[in-house]
């Protein structure tokens, strides 16, 4: 049975700060997701890593993969207020994902 | 492009009520799957499918049916309701090659009593 398991489960980030989710997942892959949630809303899609050593970047959020490791980390640099929500890493294996619990991040100024 | 939608948005049932959650997608992807998330929770698959014609049980399938006749709908039915199934319900669609984006509909909220 695949487990996946988010580190920390709650952040609390001074604005500016720089800090890690890390992922970890207990089988091979097929690709990892990484989903954005903003409270009583539905999930936005910031990052599919696809392959070992992916690295994606979109704003002051980085995503990687690491699949000897079976860890993904979201990076984020500099935080911001508008970066406070809750963040889902995916884990898909033959056509099933399975979620972790989440990381609910909030950005003090 | 509508994207995923989804309907009802919110929806009351007793127990033992039956109902069908819709969900609809306009990017003719291949790949759709259902999911619920309950409070403080990550989200759990529910069923999936491939294609039309081909659907397969998700984690946590017991309770819930579903079928895909065209591409674009993909509907949940609860085949009798239990207050255990409030949650919100999340449809989703992506494609099965080129980016695996995932694009989520609104969800449905459903409280069972």
């Amino acid at each position: 049975e695949l487990k996946v398991e988010q580190n920390p489960l709650f952040l609390s980030m001074q604005e500016g700060k720089n800090y890690t989710i890390y992922c970890n997942y207990s089988t091979t892959s097929d690709r990892l997701y990484w989903y954005r949630q903003d409270p009583g809303k539905s999930l936005e899609s910031l990052f599919v890593l696809l392959s070992n050593g992916a690295v994606k970047q979109e704003g002051r959020l980085m995503a990687s993969l690491d699949t000897k490791a079976r860890l993904s980390t979201l990076h984020i640099t500099a935080a911001v207020h508008d970066l406070s929500a809750t963040y889902f890493c995916a884990v898909e294996v033959a056509g099933k994902s399975t979620f972790g619990d989440g990381t609910t991040l909030t950005v003090k100024p | 492009n509508a994207g995923v939608t989804q309907t009802p948005k919110f929806q009351v049932l007793k127990t033992g009520q039956s109902m069908t959650l819709q969900c609809a997608q306009d990017m003719n992807h291949e790949y759709m799957s259902w999911y619920r998330q309950d409070p403080g929770m990550g989200l759990r698959l529910i069923h999936y499918s491939v294609g039309a014609g081909i659907t397969d049980q998700g984690e946590v399938p017991n309770g819930y049916n579903v079928s895909r006749s065209t591409t674009e709908d993909f509907p949940l039915r609860l085949l009798s309701a239990a207050p255990s199934q409030t949650s919100v319900y999340f449809c989703a669609s992506r494609e099965t090659g080129g980016s695996y984006e995932q694009y989520f509909g609104p969800g449905t909220r459903l409280t069972v009593t």
